[in-house]
């Protein structure tokens, strides 16, 4: 069965830390993995990866994918509490068309 | 309209009744979906469409219908309510050639009572 795993379930960190947010997956056929940023309502895309070791960067986040381990990380640097948020992992895959959601990473930066 | 909007933003619904919830974007995206959003579950496929004029199932269509008659709109209609459908219900969009990266609708919320 399709799966996407992201740990851990809830991180509390102080601004200024770095945060590392992790998203495994067992899927056939993949085709990419996304990061997305839920804040109250709607996700936000916030990254897709489909080579691997190719890091992709924005400002004080970014994600890197291994498709030989099967996994991603997403990294927040010197985190600010506009950080606090869902963060969701997604892949998808080629063939029969899927759009797998992981259950989410909850992050909270306190002041 | 700029972006992507859904509409109602909530509702209560009795069960039995036939609910519509409606989509439209402005940004000529090719691509448009519909998921749920339960607790503990995540962001779920309901239906996708991948141009006009074409639909697809995804991973929890049952319950579910959708249509695709024009590039903004892409309603998802509920024949029969059930509480079991008491979810939050996000539509989202994608650009030609870039299908995966998807962008999301403020949700709607509803309960089925």
């Amino acid at each position: 069965e399709d799966k996407v795993v992201q740990s851990p379930l809830s991180l509390v960190v102080h601004e200024g830390d770095t945060v590392t947010l992790n998203c495994s997956y067992e899927v056939t056929n993949f085709r990419s993995l996304l990061w997305y940023k839920q804040e109250k309502k709607a996700p936000t895309f916030l990254f897709m990866l489909t080579s691997s070791g190719i890091e992709k960067k924005s400002g004080r986040l970014s994600s890197i994918l291994d498709k030989k381990e099967l996994f991603s990380i997403l990294n927040i640097t010197a985190t600010q509490t506009g950080d606090s948020a869902v963060y969701l992992c997604a892949v998808t895959t080629s063939g029969t068309y899927k759009y797998i959601f992981g259950t989410g990473t909850r992050l909270k930066v306190l002041a | 309209i700029a972006g992507i909007t859904q509409a109602p933003t909530s509702q209560i619904l009795a069960a039995g009744r036939r609910m519509t919830l409606r989509c439209t974007q402005d940004m000529r995206h090719n691509a448009m979906y519909w998921y749920r959003q339960d607790l503990g579950l995540g962001l779920r496929l309901i239906h996708y469409s991948n141009t006009a004029g074409t639909t697809g199932k995804g991973e929890v269509p049952d319950g579910y219908s959708v249509s695709r008659a024009n590039t903004d709109d892409f309603p998802l209609t509920l024949a029969s309510a059930v509480p079991s459908q008491t979810s939050v219900y996000f539509c989202a969009s994608a650009p030609e050639h870039r299908a995966d990266e998807q962008y999301f609708g403020p949700g709607t919320r509803l309960t089925v009572t």
